[in-house]
């Protein structure tokens, strides 16, 4: 079975650090990219990272860039999720989820050459940021 | 910023009813980059539509889309008492290369 499967959330102080991780089986993982996209309570999705299959393409979004670090190791089947410096708006479920594009990278950024989707999710892990 | 919006906020039916979901982007998207999912409550997103038009692997073919430039469509043909979740359209373009609409929620009557 395909599946992703997300750990690592908790609770945090402000200022505080986090490691997030992801686990993958039921398919080749070094294929794929791989997104992280959060969800703050009763909001809706925001993406916040990608890496490609060989990690030689990193992609954050603003609100993350500078205090989060996306890894992967593929020999684990694993995808993880550094957050330093963790803000009250970083609290969200957390959620890894597969990218079956293929995609060309060039300065502007990283761009498929048909677009799949996301289509496969893991459950999601809760990160709260509060004193 | 391609920015998604998403009309109604809400949509009440009831079973056996169409729903129509809109999405129109602040400028004009390649329909080949523009994605459907279904998060039903307490539940990750789920896959319904790429590339505008095409149904993910296992979805019902009440589903639809449609559309191209700046408005998109997703069509529920005949609603159902499962089909109660909230509904986002998603982009790949542009700076941030990922942007997801506000969601539409869909409630059954």
């Amino acid at each position: 079975e395909v599946q992703l499967v997300e750990s690592g959330g908790g609770l945090v102080k402000p200022g505080g650090s986090l490691r997030l991780s992801c686990a993958a089986s039921g398919f080749t993982f070094s294929g794929y990219l791989i997104n992280w996209v959060r969800q703050a309570p009763g909001k809706g999705l925001e993406w916040v990272s990608s890496i490609s299959g060989s990690s030689r393409y990193i992609y954050y979004s603003d609100s993350v860039r500078g205090r989060f670090t996306v890894s992967r190791d593929n020999a684990k089947n694993s995808l993880y999720l550094q957050m330093n410096s963790l803000r009250a708006e970083d609290t969200a479920v957390y959620y890894c989820a597969r990218d079956p594009s293929t995609y060309y990278h060039d300065s502007s950024g990283y761009h498929p050459h048909y677009y799949y989707g996301m289509d496969v999710w893991g459950q999601g892990t809760t990160v709260t940021v509060s004193s | 910023e391609i920015v998604l919006t998403q009309s109604p906020g809400t949509l009440s039916l009831s079973p056996g009813e169409r729903a129509t979901l809109s999405c129109r982007a602040s400028q004009s998207v390649s329909s080949t980059f523009l994605a459907w999912y279904q998060q039903k409550p307490g539940q990750a997103p789920r896959l319904l539509i790429y590339g505008a038009s095409s149904r993910a692997t296992g979805i019902p073919d009440r589903f639809s889309g449609s559309g191209s430039g700046t408005d998109f469509t997703l069509t529920i043909s005949r609603l159902e008492p499962e089909d109660l979740a909230v509904y986002y359209c998603q982009q790949h373009g542009g700076s941030p290369p990922v942007t997801f609409g506000g969601g539409t929620k869909v409630e059954i009557k």
